[in-house]
């Protein structure tokens, strides 16, 4: 069974740094993509980056590019997010999820890990 | 980057059958997938492809697309089916991904 498991809920203070975790089980890690996605309170979906655990080639959303940086160990099929000095506007609930491709050359991201909830507030 | 547009909020009585659009440029090349999410929760794949439900997805939930449009109909609606949902679709851009603005769906 695959499943994406998410570290737990933060609360950090401005200008703080944190690396939130997914760690992976089931399949084989460094053959699929994982993906960031950011919820902000209240509003829509984002997707803020991908990696590939296996070259750990990345690709930002160009609204995240500097603002984050996504990482993968692959000895412990873990992926991270990560921000080097947090803003109030950080805060939202993140998800990692799988993407996959469909034989029509579509997208889409077929399991999810639970969220992680991060609250930045002085 | 691409955009894709949704209505905010659409309402549909129990057991009635409703549609939800998805529209922009990269629907004309790429199928959109499709995901519920409920208060509190993790989005959920509920349609994948030409029109393909991941197991557990109940058949009452049916993906179709035309030109620039993509649409979830959800026939006879159940309670709890009253969720967000949004759709999602490999962008044309330089961006591998386009997410919809989403629609909440309210079950009278």
């Amino acid at each position: 069974e695959v499943q994406l498991v998410q570290s737990g809920a933060e609360v950090k203070k401005p200008g703080e740094s944190l690396k939130i975790s997914c760690e992976t089980s089931g399949y084989r890690f460094t053959t699929y993509w994982i993906v960031w996605v950011r919820q902000m309170p209240g509003k829509g979906l984002e997707w803020m980056g991908i990696i590939h655990p296996g070259d750990s080639k990345t690709i930002y959303s160009p609204s995240f590019q500097g603002q984050v940086t996504i990482s993968a160990d692959k000895s412990i099929s873990t992926a991270y997010l990560q921000w080097s000095s947090l803003k109030a506007s950080d805060t939202a609930m993140y998800y990692c999820a799988r993407p996959r491709e469909g034989i029509y050359g579509d997208y889409y991201f077929d399991h999810w890990g639970q969220g992680t909830l991060v609250t930045v507030s002085s | 980057s691409s955009e894709l547009t949704q209505d905010p909020a659409v309402s549909v009585a129990l057991g009635q059958t409703v549609r939800i659009t998805c529209q922009g440029d990269s629907l004309r090349s790429y199928y959109a997938s499709w995901y519920q999410q409920k208060p509190g929760q993790a989005p959920v794949l509920v349609i994948q492809g030409k029109n393909n439900r991941p197991s557990g997805i109940p058949d009452r939930f049916s993906g179709s697309s035309s030109g620039n449009t993509a649409s979830l109909t959800i026939t006879g609606a159940q309670a709890e089916d009253e969720a967000d949902y949004y759709c999602l679709s490999r962008d044309t851009s330089d961006n591998p991904y386009v997410f919809g603005t989403g629609t909440k769906v309210t079950v009278l």
